[in-house]
Formats: C-alpha cells, sequence, structure tokens
C-alpha cells in the first residue's frame, strides 16, 4: 500500500527565514508521481510541482524549491525567505503507475506553515 | 488560465437528504475525480471518471454515492441519503492526460445536520 507521511503537524517562522518542509513515502511501484499542494486559508487546493520516479534533478522556481532523495524516499519542500502570503497547509501527494485511466493521490496529513510577521 | 469551477461553495443538509454537488471542468479535460477533506484532516480520493465511466473508486465510495457527466460540460457527485460523516470539503478535479497534474476546485463544504 502507499503511504505519504509529513511528520511536521506544524510549523511557524518569521519573515525571511527559510523553511523546509519534509516529505516520505511508501510505495512498492518503480514508477510514480510525486505532489505538492498548497491550501491556503480559502480552501482551494493549488498545484505546485509534480516529479516523477525517475527524475531525481532538483527543482527550483523562485523561492520555491524542491529535493527528491529516491534513496531515502523522500520529497522535501523548501521556501527560501518566507513571506506571509506562504501561511498554508500543504500537502505532499503520490500517485501510482497509471492504472486503467485513474491517476489516484493518496496525501499526507499536512504541515500547516505559519508565516509571522 | 482555466480552473475547474464548483458549485455551491456551502451546502447545508439534513441528515437523510440527498445532495448533488456540481462541478464544471476544465472545457479540454478527459479525466475527472471527486477528492473529500473531513475538516482538519487530510484529503482523500473518492472515485475517478475517465471515457464515461468509473475508472476506480475507493472504498469510501458506496452505494450511496454516484457519479455523472449529464452534459459535456458537468460532472457531479450525488449522496442519495446523507450522514453526518458526510459533512466535508469536497474537491473536484480533472486532467488532461494520463500523467497530468490534477487541477481542483475551489471546493464544496458539505455539512450535514
Amino acid at each position: 500500500a502507499q503511504k505519504v507521511t509529513q511528520a511536521q503537524t506544524e510549523i511557524s517562522v518569521v519573515e525571511k527565514e527559510d523553511v523546509t518542509l519534509d516529505c516520505v513515502y511508501e510505495t512498492r511501484d518503480t514508477t510514480y508521481y510525486l505532489f505538492w499542494y498548497k491550501q491556503p486559508p480559502s480552501g482551494e487546493l493549488v498545484f505546485l510541482i509534480r516529479r516523477n520516479s525517475f527524475d531525481e534533478q532538483n527543482e527550483i522556481s523562485g523561492r520555491y524549491s524542491w529535493n527528491f532523495q529516491k534513496s531515502t524516499s523522500s520529497f522535501n519542500f523548501t521556501i527560501t525567505a518566507s513571506q506571509v502570503v506562504d501561511s498554508a497547509v500543504y500537502f505532499c501527494a503520490l500517485s501510482e503507475a497509471w492504472i486503467q485511466g485513474a491517476q489516484k493521490l493518496v496525501f499526507g496529513q499536512g504541515t500547516r506553515l505559519t508565516i509571522n510577521p | 488560465e482555466p480552473e475547474v469551477t464548483q458549485t455551491p461553495s456551502h451546502q447545508v443538509t439534513q441528515m437523510g437528504q440527498e445532495v448533488i454537488l456540481r462541478c464544471v471542468p476544465i472545457s479540454n479535460h478527459l479525466y475527472f475525480y471527486w477528492y473529500r477533506q473531513i475538516l482538519g484532516q487530510k484529503v482523500e480520493f473518492l472515485v475517478s471518471f475517465y471515457n464515461n465511466e468509473i475508472s476506480e473508486k475507493s472504498e469510501i465510495f458506496d452505494d450511496q454515492f454516484s457519479v455523472e457527466r449529464p452534459d459535456g460540460s458537468n460532472f457531479t457527485l450525488k449522496i442519495r441519503s446523507t450522514k453526518l460523516e458526510d459533512s466535508a470539503m469536497y474537491f473536484c478535479a480533472s486532467s488532461d492526460g494520463r500523467s497530468a497534474p490534477l487541477h481542483f476546485g475551489n471546493g464544496t463544504r458539505l455539512t450535514v445536520t
């Protein structure tokens, strides 16, 4: 069975600090996708990134960066120079290999990030 | 940017009543999904829909639930006889390919009293 663990339930930092959100996953599949979604206070789920299991290159997008390490089954997310607008719940998710046209995401419990001014 | 839209944003219903949650996926998308999030908990997969049929469903998606794509644009989730434990945020999502990222709507908060 697939499982995603976000051990950090809540994180609170002061604006401009860097912060890393941890994500550890379990799967028996050799082909899978990993995702991060942001859920701001308004409640919607905002797609941030998708990474496939064959691509271990780290990715940077502005102040966001992702570190995918297959050896430790981790897909961590770092926000550099955090801002108040980054305050949200962040979900890591895993999708197994495509089966019969279904892409079924397994989500972690989420990490509530609060950026204080 | 095209987006998935869901209506209503909040629905209150009494236990035992039927509810229909509506979604308009992004127009060129072919794969449709419903997820739910009980307050304060993680997001859970309910059902996926492709080529006018359910492609996969979770254990949560029992006989009380059904989905339909009645026309070329809407995608609905029906709960026949709501229970208190159905209270949750229900998210619709769509994608344009087998491995494309899911785009979620803003959700419908269902409250069963």
